[in-house]
């Protein structure tokens, strides 16, 4: 398994705003993976970020909202960009182990006022 | 696309035995993978099938007919601790085994 600190783990920001998310992973991993998860619902992915290569959006998401870095192996950032109440949500990460299992982070969650 | 159904809800007693269905559909099926997330926590791993039969971890099992596209998850001696959601997922087509397409959750409430 691997052990991933996400940080912070909860924030209220006011609309307008910007908000970074940041994970970290103890040990090199290839593929990290931004979710979205509403409260009481399944989650919804955002994007794939590899090391060394621009992350790939799904559907409905895009770099100039959700502008993410991955510097290295173990690190990866998600920005939530001029926020509005509607991003209001539960932000995850999480990685393919070495295992081939998907872990995640605690989570980030976010009230836009 | 690809989509994984599964219960909205499920109650059952303390002690008792729970089976949570979740049927598939999605081409290049790598197989299934069970986690389980409780209110204001991040979802955690419990189980993978990548080959029909069952898979057995304490008191937890899941199954897979690749076959029926549908697999489950047995929970037995119910604790009031497995009152989560409990979530199927499956890898995507396309890609290899994440990242995960999820199924939208079963909430279990264990009642004593």
């Amino acid at each position: 398994s691997a052990v991933i600190s996400q940080k912070p783990s909860r924030d209220i920001c006011q609309r307008g705003t910007s908000l970074t998310i940041q994970c970290q992973v103890d040990s090199q991993v290839t593929m990290m993976f931004w979710y979205r998860q509403q409260p009481g619902q399944s989650l919804t992915l955002i994007a794939t970020a590899n090391q060394g290569s621009e992350a790939t959006y799904e559907s409905g998401f895009v770099i100039d909202k959700f502008p993410i870095s991955r510097p290295n192996l173990t690190f990866s950032t998600l920005t939530v960009s001029n926020m509005s109440p509607e991003d209001s949500s539960i932000y995850l990460c999480s990685v393919e182990s070495v295992d081939l299992r998907e872990y995640f982070g605690a989570g980030t969650r976010l009230s836009v006022l | 696309g690809q989509s994984l159904e599964q219960p909205s809800e499920v109650t059952a007693v303390e002690g008792a035995i729970v089976q949570i269905n979740c049927t598939y559909q999605t081409s290049g099926f790598y197989g299934l993978s069970w986690y389980q997330q409780h209110d204001g926590g991040a979802p955690t791993f419990l189980s993978y099938n990548a080959l029909d039969g069952l898979e057995e971890t304490g008191r937890f099992s899941s199954f897979l007919s690749r076959s029926d596209s549908y697999g489950y998850l047995l929970l037995q001696e119910l604790q009031m601790k497995d009152s989560a959601s409990y979530f199927c997922a499956a890898a995507r087509e396309g890609s290899g085994n994440t990242p995960l397409v999820f199924g939208k959750g079963t909430r279990l409430s264990v009642i004593a």
